[in-house]
């Protein structure tokens, strides 16, 4: 498998703009996780799915924010209006869950979407 | 609450000496605990986990963590560092309950020649 693939890799866009920021899981894996990273807040855990379902949202900073996972290959994380402390970086993570009988509970995580808002 | 503590941003250490990494947890359900590495301007690895099972876990690169149930702790070592072990080491906890993941703040390890 390819791992976890996102896109765009690096984005810089104006305030104000919309910005999707997509990502693509380990087939067969059940959870998908959004991270956000600054150096001022660490990783903070946005959102994750579990069997393409939101499970927990509230690390979702504003209204600004929305996710979806329309199937089990695909999500994306939105933002609309961009704002320039949005800047950050944007890991998507997928695992299996710890009591899978294949499962072992780690995440496989992207290399990441670097965000600059201007 | 869920939560992950490392108490130190930044560890230093000489090459070839042990190393220890710390981190404190809390959760409701069962702890899954993880380790991960980040190198500059890549995401992260996983380095070990402890699920069940012995308390002292062996993982990537040599290192290896020690589950203590009681000091609810998941401390991270490794018995002579490398130059090359340097990065962002992330502490992590997934709740038996609710499969929620959360990392501590990361703790930079610096070992110097």
């Amino acid at each position: 498998d390819a791992g976890v693939i996102q896109s765009p890799r690096h984005e810089v866009t104006e305030m104000g703009q919309e910005v999707t920021l997509r990502c693509k899981p380990i087939s067969g894996h059940d959870y998908l996780f959004w991270y956000r990273q600054t150096m001022m807040r660490g990783l903070e855990l946005l959102i994750y799915f579990n069997n393409n379902v939101p499970i927990d949202d509230s690390g979702m900073p504003e209204d600004r924010f929305s996710a979806k996972m329309p199937n089990a290959s695909f999500s994306t994380l939105k933002i609309q209006p961009s704002e320039p402390r949005d800047s950050a970086v944007y890991f998507c993570a997928s695992s299996l869950s710890p009591r899978a009988r294949m499962g072992t509970g780690e995440l496989f995580f992207g290399e990441g979407s670097r965000l600059t808002v201007l | 609450a869920q939560s992950v503590a490392q108490p130190e941003d930044q560890v230093n250490v000489a090459e070839g000496n042990p190393l220890t990494v710390k981190c404190t947890y809390s959760v409701s359900g069962n702890p899954y605990l993880f380790w991960y590495v980040q190198y500059p301007n890549r995401g992260l690895q996983f380095l070990l986990k402890y699920i069940t099972g012995d308390n002292l876990v062996k993982g990537s690169y040599g290192f290896e963590a020690e589950f203590n149930k009681s000091q609810t702790s998941f401390h991270l070592k490794k018995p002579s560092a490398l130059v090359s072990d340097s990065a962002l080491y992330f502490c992590a906890v997934r709740d038996g309950n609710t499969d929620k993941l959360i990392f501590g703040t990361g703790t930079r390890l610096q070992v110097f020649p």
